[in-house]
């Protein structure tokens, strides 16, 4: 049973560049949620895609967007790149039939470096 | 807002040793903790799950204990191995979002077991 898969696993970008970063859910799940984690802290909500929509947004703003496909994986784009956006950016499954009972799932994350 | 303080920042024990790791949060309206763990550059692994209503939870040696109405929860790692040696995030849901994807989490415990 494949668990969340991430891709790529690593990625140098500059300044103003555009990144797209992807993720496959853990199998039975419909769920994906992505986090930024900057070194050194907790992880950050960004948003939450379900059904092929974003349902909830953490404090992130417009430059970051996502896609959510009919097989249930999910794109992070991030346009106009800052050095600040350097991180490991975390995805997390989860299934809503399993609601607050379930646990969040997580990749292991794509660092991303932005020179 | 919903914050979560995690203390101490960093611990180094000697292996074989029991040790508590301690967690704080604001709102006390939450219906779950979790623990999780995580390796330098890597994901989160959920150690355990504590839902409201239950008082702790145990899995192998590590033991977490849930008390909402003073908004702490503590885990316990008995017999401590180098093996353990990873950071220990909490997490609570953020505000009254009930689908279980947005968490608000500490900064961690940087945890080192010595040999």
């Amino acid at each position: 049973d494949a668990g969340v898969t991430q891709s790529p696993t690593h990625l140098i970008k500059t300044r103003g560049q555009q990144v797209t970063l992807r993720c496959s859910p853990k199998s039975g799940h419909d769920t994906v949620s992505w986090y930024q984690q900057a070194l050194g802290q907790g992880p950050q909500f960004i948003f939450q895609y379900y059904e092929e929509e974003e349902r909830q947004r953490g404090n992130f703003p417009d430059r970051f967007s996502g896609h959510q496909f009919p097989n249930y994986s999910s794109e992070l784009n991030v346009n106009a790149l800052l050095l600040g956006d350097s991180a490991l950016y975390l995805c997390a499954s989860s299934s809503p039939s399993t609601g607050n009972l379930g646990k969040l799932f997580f990749g292991s994350g794509t660092q991303l470096s932005v020179l | 807002k919903q914050e979560v303080t995690q203390i101490p920042a960093a611990l180094s024990v000697p292996e074989g040793e029991n040790l508590v790791l301690n967690c704080s949060f604001t709102d006390s309206a939450i219906y779950n903790l979790q623990w999780f763990r995580q390796d330098p550059g890597k994901g989160l692994t959920s150690l355990l799950l504590i839902q409201s209503s239950q008082r702790e939870q145990t899995s192998g040696r590590l033991n977490a204990s849930l008390d909402k109405s003073s908004g702490r929860s503590t885990l316990y790692i008995a017999a401590s191995q180098p093996g353990d040696s990873a950071t220990y995030l909490c997490a609570v849901p953020t505000g009254a979002e009930t689908s279980g994807s947005r968490l608000t989490f500490g900064e961690g415990t940087q945890l080192t077991v010595n040999p």
